[in-house]
């Protein structure tokens, strides 16, 4: 399940660093924020949400940021293990718009061991 | 409980063919949303159905089109196909299917296709 061009953006970090993998929306109207990781020759795998009425949401190992004043989003991950290699998406949902989800290009993330 | 499966998981068709391509959801989603994701364009939205019916569609030709069963399984075919559909489709599905969005939705291992 490769999903990405050959411009993909990519991050390379040391395992065991923090990862921060950044995203820019473009509809004022999404209010639903969601990251997934896709891992090559799966679909993608939901990491975390975020609303648009918060500005931080935490999971284990990951936070979302969300800046809706200059409609940026970001996604740090603590402590980054070989495991999260993988392209990271980030994907909007406005109200009223069912599931209907808009897709960034991703970035890929490889850690080095 | 089982995730979204999808068959089958590889096709090769030729131009001008059709395919059919089988999303089952989570046990108990009703919401069921169909994306293309190719290197080029990325993943963009196809469709989505809850409730037998289309709820939403994105920016595909007609060639492209899908239906939902009453057990939540759902359906994509697409006709005359051209070598631009050469694509990895994902299916994902979501319980409650709300109209105002903002479910978590859960995607398949992907049907690849390839159009020679």
């Amino acid at each position: 399940g490769e999903s990405v061009g050959l411009h993909l953006p990519t991050l390379s970090v040391q395992e065991g660093d923090n990862s921060i993998i950044n995203c820019a929306y473009s509809n004022s109207a999404s209010d639903y924020f969601i990251w997934y990781k896709q891992e090559s020759g799966k679909g993608p795998q939901f990491i975390i949400d975020i609303r648009s009425n918060m500005d931080k949401r935490q999971g284990q190992r990951v936070t979302v940021l969300l800046n809706k004043t200059v409609k940026h989003l970001s996604l740090q991950i603590a402590a980054t293990q070989p495991g999260d290699s993988a392209v990271y998406f980030c994907a909007e949902n406005r109200y009223n718009a069912g599931n209907m989800l808009t897709f960034g290009g991703g970035t890929r993330l490889m850690v080095k061991p | 409980k089982a995730g979204v499966t999808q068959t089958p998981r590889y096709l090769i068709k030729t131009r001008g063919q059709q395919v059919t391509l089988s999303c089952s959801p989570i046990s108990g989603h009703r919401s069921v949303s169909w994306y293309q994701q190719t290197p080029g364009q990325g993943l963009q939205f196809l469709f989505e159905y809850f409730s037998e019916t289309q709820r939403n569609k994105g920016n595909f030709p007609g060639r492209f089109s899908g239906r939902q069963f009453s057990n939540s399984r759902s359906e994509m075919n697409v006709s005359t196909l051209e070598l631009g559909d050469s694509a990895l489709y994902l299916c994902a599905s979501s319980y409650a299917g709300l109209a105002g969005g903002r479910e978590t939705q859960y995607f398949g291992p992907g049907t690849r296709l390839l159009v020679l």
